[in-house]
């Protein structure tokens, strides 16, 4: 089956960094997507990984290991703009995206 | 550049009646998919549409129908309403079907029914 995991809220400092994991369990794997999600509105693509470490995009960042079934987004220099639910989704055998439930991240001055 | 628009942004509907969702894109993308989203489950992906004439059902499809005329529109039907899908309604869009191309979303419809 296929299965992905991810915390459901984390609380960061305004300014500080910020790590939000995702597991995934799939037979058929073709890539990790990270979006984000500002109360009210539509996800937004952030990221894509496809093999396995780190990319950087600004404050942004998205690793990935495929043998472990985990990613990861860093968020740096968090801003109170930064509070959103995080969705991570991994692509399977189809090429359908399978979601997550989201991290809810609050950012407090 | 509209992108993806969806109609209507929110209603309120009694249970049994029909209802159609609209979602239209103007990037001129093959791929079109509708997603539910609601509190505690992330999105979960009703029906879908690789392109023009073609259409595939996702997790959740019992209920729900769609129909892919042509490449902008993706109108989503729910025959008769009940209760349980009270949600928030995304449609969205992307080029192709490949692992690299990316999925845009509409703003969403939030649909209740009584």
């Amino acid at each position: 089956g296929q299965n992905i995991d991810q915390p459901t809220e984390m609380t960061a400092t305004e300014g500080a960094i910020v790590q939000i994991n995702c597991t995934y369990q799939t037979s058929g794997f073709n890539g990790l997507f990270w979006y984000q999600q500002h109360a009210g509105e539509a996800p937004t693509f952030l990221s894509y990984n496809v093999l396995d470490g780190l990319e950087e995009k600004g404050r942004f960042s998205s690793f990935l290991s495929r043998s472990k079934g985990y990613s990861y987004l860093l968020l740096k220099e968090l801003q109170m703009k930064d509070s959103a639910s995080y969705l991570c989704a991994h692509m399977d055998s189809n090429y359908q995206l399978i979601w997550g439930a989201g991290t809810k991240l609050i950012i407090k001055p | 550049i509209a992108g993806i628009t969806q109609a209507p942004t929110s209603q309120i509907l009694a249970a049994g009646r029909r209802m159609t969702l609209r979602c239209t894109q103007d990037m001129r993308h093959n791929a079109m998919y509708w997603y539910r989203q609601d509190l505690g489950l992330g999105l979960r992906l009703i029906h879908y549409s690789n392109t023009a004439g073609t259409t595939g059902k996702g997790e959740v499809p019992d209920g729900y129908s769609v129909s892919r005329a042509n490449t902008d529109d993706f109108p989503l039907t729910l025959a008769s309403a009940v209760p349980s899908q009270t949600s928030v309604y995304f449609c969205a869009s992307r080029a192709g079907t490949g692992a690299t191309d990316t999925q845009y979303f509409g703003p969403g419809t939030r649909l209740t029914v009584l």
